[in-house]
């Protein structure tokens, strides 16, 4: 049991470049999240997922897009790098048809540090 | 809209010192509470949770409604316990909401 696996771990783009980071997690959870962690700023919500084949805004979408074609696997896209998007993005997961999603702890990622130039 | 607030971004105590650190939320509801914790070169995890009711690593935490506050609370404060903390607010099934976060440092 993994639990919440990313890849990769760390990333360099240049400006205008793309990418896709991959989360896979193998506990049958329902609900997905992307956050980007930032200095004094916390976490931040970019995109979430409530079941395989949907997807939502979260407070930071704008630069990034979001796909959930399986139910284990979340992939957040940047279409075209921009340096404020370099910061560290945790992926989460949680909620299964035994437990309740609404208060359910998250399980995270190990992270991945994406530093644009 | 949800809201959590974590007022100190840095927070030092001396071993053995009782420590809090603060947290206060804006919701209409009635949210569920989390305190996360990320250790250096660490996943975050969860801490402790305002349902369970539970002291964890010595930890504990009270929902103050009236107050709209989660403040995590040890009373004698380890080494061990030096890491990055958040205060996490959950008032759907959907989105949780984190707070900017506190860095706890415990000196020797």
């Amino acid at each position: 049991n993994a639990g919440v696996t990313q890849t990769p771990k760390f990333r360099v783009l240049k400006t205008g470049q793309s990418m896709t980071l991959l989360c896979a997690q193998d506990m049958n959870h329902e609900y997905m999240y992307w956050y980007r962690q930032d200095p004094g700023m916390g976490l931040r919500l970019i995109h979430y997922s409530v079941g395989e084949g949907t997807t939502a805004k979260g407070e930071v979408p704008d630069g990034y897009n979001v796909s959930r074609l399986k139910k284990q696997n979340f992939l957040l896209g940047l279409e075209s790098a921009a340096p404020s998007q370099t910061s560290v993005y945790f992926c989460a997961s949680r909620g299964n048809r035994v437990q309740s999603s609404y208060n359910s702890p998250l399980h995270f990622g190990n992270g991945t540090r994406l530093t644009v130039t | 809209a949800q809201r959590v607030t974590q007022p100190e971004k840095l927070l030092s105590v001396f071993k053995g010192a009782p420590v809090e650190l603060k947290c206060n939320y804006s919701y209409s509801g009635s949210p569920e509470l989390f305190w996360y914790v990320q250790y250096s070169r660490q996943r975050l995890q969860l801490l402790l949770r305002h349902i369970s009711r539970e002291s964890i690593k010595g930890f504990t935490a009270d929902l103050n409604k009236g107050e709209t506050s989660f403040h995590l609370k040890k009373p004698f404060a380890q080494e061990e316990d030096s890491a990055m903390y958040y205060c996490a607010l959950s008032g759907s099934a959907r989105q949780l909401t984190f707070g900017s976060g506190t860095q706890l440092t415990v000196l020797p």
